[in-house]
């Protein structure tokens, strides 16, 4: 199986900021790299796909990027909207892990 | 538009089974895989299998091997998934997600049932 770490676990950041999030996968996943959004209460929301193609009706400052075993996933101005908990997924064999998660919160 | 519909919140006893449904609409059923996620308070999120609703082909992790059953209902659009020999650790929140094209995630959700198993 491949096993995804991500990194930091927790990270309190101000609106407005820059915010990045990391992702390893144990062995190369090429592209097949995913993102989700979890606010609590609520299921996932897809983010990003394929390590960087922004699902639709996301808004434009959220960007990804990374291939082979690291990905990164990119806030560019923090939104009050945008504090939530971040998990990665890889696709690209079964089964289709997810990293442990990334719980952003307002500092 | 797309919706998954998952039916409620289910209490168990250790030793029971438990069947959650998910009702697909706003879209052609069969064309895209439903996968199965649980989520246990507090924890992140564990991937337990698919299933190819056209088909009936399913794939499950080990660690639920035996244990897990997916199935579908085509005239109906609904997936379906049972989870036998419930112990303490399975309370969880269970979602359905539909999966895309090969490698494009889950781009919907059901809304998820809470399951809790307790004596």
């Amino acid at each position: 199986d491949i096993q995804m770490t991500q990194s930091p676990s927790s990270l309190s950041a101000s609106v407005g900021d820059r915010v990045t999030i990391t992702c390893r996968a144990s062995q190369s996943i090429s592209s097949y790299l995913n993102w989700y959004q979890q606010k609590p209460g609520k299921a996932p929301k897809l983010l990003i796909y394929a390590a960087s193609s922004l699902q639709s009706g996301v808004p434009s400052r959220f960007s990804g990027s990374g291939s082979g075993t690291d990905f990164t996933l990119t806030i560019s101005s923090l939104q009050p909207e945008d504090f939530a908990t971040y998990y990665c997924q890889q696709s690209y064999s079964t089964p289709p892990n997810f990293g442990q998660g990334t719980k952003l919160e307002i500092k | 538009q797309v919706q998954l519909v998952q039916s409620g919140a289910e209490v168990k006893k250790p030793g029971a089974s438990v069947k959650v449904s998910c009702k697909a609409s706003g879209y052609t059923f069969t064309s895209y895989d439903i996968n199965w996620v649980r989520q246990a308070t507090g924890q992140g999120l564990e991937w337990m299998g698919w299933m190819n609703p056209n088909s009936g082909n399913t794939g499950y992790a080990q660690k639920f091997q035996g244990r897990v059953t997916m199935t579908r209902n085509t005239s109906i659009s609904t997936a379906y998934m049972e989870l036998s020999s419930l112990r303490s650790e399975d309370t969880a929140v269970y979602y359905c997600a539909r999966g895309g094209i090969y490698g494009s995630g889950y781009g919907y959700w059901g809304q998820g049932t809470l399951v809790t198993v307790s004596s």
